[in-house]
């Protein structure tokens, strides 16, 4: 139990162009999901916190109107980079915390961006 | 704030030895802990997790111990595998709906 997807695992695209990431939480309900963000050979830099029909919540730095978070039920969140440059080329993680369980997060595989 | 502070990489071992990877935290409440192992290319997998003092989490062979009174989780292994090799983080949780305070990982690397 406990598994979450990410869509698509890896994506190459254009600059300027927006690409849409999609984390779902397969076999629980998520009120939670977490977005970070992993540079190479890096820790987790977290991105935002979205709660099921709420506004995200972006940390200090993250460009809220180029992360654009959308969390429209207890098992979808989905990242769209906006008009995306090479500069946000990095690997994209999503986490989603069972609803009914104890602190713990479960994590997406992570996906791939390539802004070229 | 709350913060997790584990030893730095990398480690490279030979098969078959003692892993230690060193996990202090503070924290203002009681948080649960955890370890997370992210092999190449892949996302993080809990590996164990421990919610209370004296509580050792274990799986794979991997253990640590949830020591109150020195804030530590060091992650231990007996003998470690090649395929062992990965990155692992040390991480806690604080209150309900906070998200994760990671450790900056410690990359492990197992020769044959």
């Amino acid at each position: 139990g406990a598994v979450v997807s990410q869509h698509p695992s890896w994506v190459i695209c254009k600059s300027g162009t927006s690409v849409k990431i999609e984390c779902r939480s397969l076999d629980f309900q998520a009120t939670t999901m977490f977005w970070y963000r992993q540079f190479p050979k890096q820790s987790l830099m977290l991105m935002a916190t979205s709660n099921e029909g709420s506004k995200a919540t972006y940390e200090q730095g993250v460009e809220k109107d180029k992360f654009l978070i959308n969390h429209a039920s207890l098992t979808l969140s989905t990242l769209t980079v906006t008009s995306a440059h090479p500069e946000d080329s990095s690997f994209y993680i999503c986490s989603a915390r069972d609803r009914m369980g104890q602190y713990e997060q479960y994590f997406g595989p992570g996906t791939r961006l390539t802004v070229t | 704030g709350d913060s997790v502070t584990q030893m730095e990489g990398p480690v490279t071992l030979s098969e078959e030895a003692f892993l230690t990877i060193n996990c202090t935290y503070t924290a203002t409440g009681y948080p649960s802990l955890f370890w997370y192992v992210q092999y190449p290319g892949e996302g993080l997998q809990l590996l164990l997790k421990a919610t209370k003092a004296d509580d050792k989490g274990s799986n794979k062979g991997f253990e640590a111990t949830y020591r109150k009174e020195t804030t530590s989780f060091h992650l231990e292994k007996g003998s470690v595998q090649v395929s062992d090799s990965a990155v692992y983080f040390c991480a806690l949780s604080d209150l309900g709906n906070t998200p994760l305070v990671f450790g900056k990982g410690t990359r492990l690397s197992v020769i044959a």
